[in-house]
């Protein structure tokens, strides 16, 4: 099945530090969700987004809609430990409203303390 | 509000050997989806349904049989286990109101399963 390119894969990153990751697609989308991972749970949202070139933060957390519509960006600033996890891209492709959801394969974050 | 639950979270079977897992959600959401997650493979769609007594096949439906006989749950069968069926399982639930929350897709904890 299709899927989007995530990168990078892994990571590691001293605490404090800033980190990017993204995701792209050959396709365009019309929402992009970014997921967290913790070991042993189920991905929980972080950051939704519906409008291409649209920039949302949630704490340290910074994510944008790529303005093509086929890519989007996660930022974490200023690091700390428990940001350690995987970090999932979602798309959701047009027509609206459809159920299809596509999933990046995750970049692993370790924060080294 | 426990929002998306699954049991068991864990499960052992032997090839041939039959299950259901069960997915509930307290959200009163009408979207529910059934994902395998594999390692190196990402998330990928096995069933979903978009209400009551509807169900439709995901990516990867082969092997696997779904109910949606209430809203607020979502059982995913399993006949006639393999050890291909190895994986780790997520339920999720999404709302289908016209507002932006419509494309947020909630996840539960997950219940990972191994076929030897």
């Amino acid at each position: 099945g299709q899927q989007l390119n995530q990168s990078p894969q892994s990571m590691f990153i001293q605490e404090g530090e800033d980190v990017s990751m993204n995701c792209t697609s050959s396709s365009i989308f019309n929402t992009w969700l970014w997921y967290k991972q913790d070991p042993g749970e189920g991905p929980v949202l972080l950051i939704a987004l519906y409008k291409a070139g649209e920039l949302t933060s949630n704490g340290r957390l910074t994510a944008q809609f790529g303005i093509t519509r086929k890519d989007s960006f996660l930022n974490i600033s200023a690091s700390i430990p428990s940001d350690v996890g995987i970090y999932f891209c979602a798309g959701q492709s047009p027509p609206t409203g459809t159920y299809k959801y596509i999933f990046g394969t995750g970049t692993r974050l370790k924060v080294l303390a | 509000n426990a929002g998306v639950t699954q049991t068991p979270k864990f499960r052992v079977l032997k090839t041939g050997q039959s299950m259901t897992l069960l997915c509930a959600q307290d959200m009163n959401h009408e979207y529910m989806y059934w994902y395998r997650q594999d390692p190196g493979m990402g998330l990928r769609l096995i069933h979903y349904s978009v209400g009551e007594g509807t169900t439709a096949k995901g990516e990867v439906p082969d092997g696997y049989n779904v109910s949606r006989l209430k809203k607020q749950n979502f059982l995913l069968g399993l006949e006639s286990a393999a050890p291909s069926q190895t994986s780790v399982y997520f339920c999720a639930s999404r709302t289908d109101f016209g507002q932006d929350e419509f494309y947020e897709q909630y996840f539960g904890p997950g219940t990972r399963l191994t076929v030897t």
